[in-house]
């Protein structure tokens, strides 16, 4: 099982900053890894698939990158609703599909 | 317009059964490739199923033996049957399709809102 750890657990930043998040898998999931964003009583939306390929509708301020083991969610200037929880996903390894514990960000 | 909607989740007892349903409209049912993940409360996502446009299965070890999913492409219907059910089971219930129709390519493109499961004496 392909597991995935997310840093930092925490993550707290103003509105405009710059939000850097981490994701890096046990072994190799090549660059089939996912983001997804969820806020409180909703379900997850997906903001990049394949590392860094934007989903339809995303904004031009989040961005992927990242292979093999390290990947990287990046949030170019924090808009007020961004502040959410993030979770990333592989599905390079699977059954099972495994996602990371994911990242909250909020209001510093 | 893609909407998946969930049903059918409730408190049972231990041991119990029950059966979930996501009803799917807005794009070509039959060829996708569904999922179903859950979410404990305050706690992350955990996958538990797939199933293929074809009807392949794929279960995570913990529902192993105990869930079945299913789909009946005339009604655009996704299932999830739920039988020896735990305390650790309770969550809230989310199908997700596929993001590439026809694929197996396993992200999430669209999610409904999810039905909470509770199970309890």
């Amino acid at each position: 099982e392909v597991v995935l750890t997310q840093s930092p657990a925490t993550l707290s930043l103003s509105p405009g900053e710059r939000a850097t998040l981490s994701c890096r898998a046990s072994q190799s999931v090549s660059r089939y890894l996912a983001w997804y964003q969820q806020k409180p009583g909703q379900a997850p939306r997906l903001l990049i698939y394949d590392a860094s390929n934007r989903a339809t509708g995303i904004p031009a301020r989040f961005s992927g990158s990242g292979s093999g083991t390290d990947f990287t969610l990046t949030i170019s200037s924090l808009e007020p609703e961004d502040f959410a929880v993030y979770y990333c996903q592989q599905r390079s390894t699977w059954p099972p599909l495994t996602f990371g514990p994911g990242t909250k960000v909020d209001v510093k | 317009e893609v909407q998946l909607v969930e049903s059918g989740g409730g408190l049972v007892q231990p041991g119990g059964s029950l059966r979930l349903s996501c009803a799917a409209s807005g794009f070509t049912f039959s060829i996708s490739a569904m999922n179903w993940v859950r979410q404990a409360p305050g706690k992350g996502l955990e996958w538990v199923s797939s199933i293929s446009g074809g009807g392949n299965t794929y279960y995570a070890d913990s529902v192993k033996g105990r869930f079945t999913i299913s789909r009946d492409n005339s009604r655009n219907t996704l299932y999830l049957q739920m039988n020896s059910l735990k305390a650790e089971d309770t969550a809230i219930y989310f199908c997700a399709k596929v993001g590439e129709t026809g694929s197996m390519n396993m992200w999430f493109d669209y999610w409904g809102q999810g039905t909470l499961v509770t199970v309890s004496s």
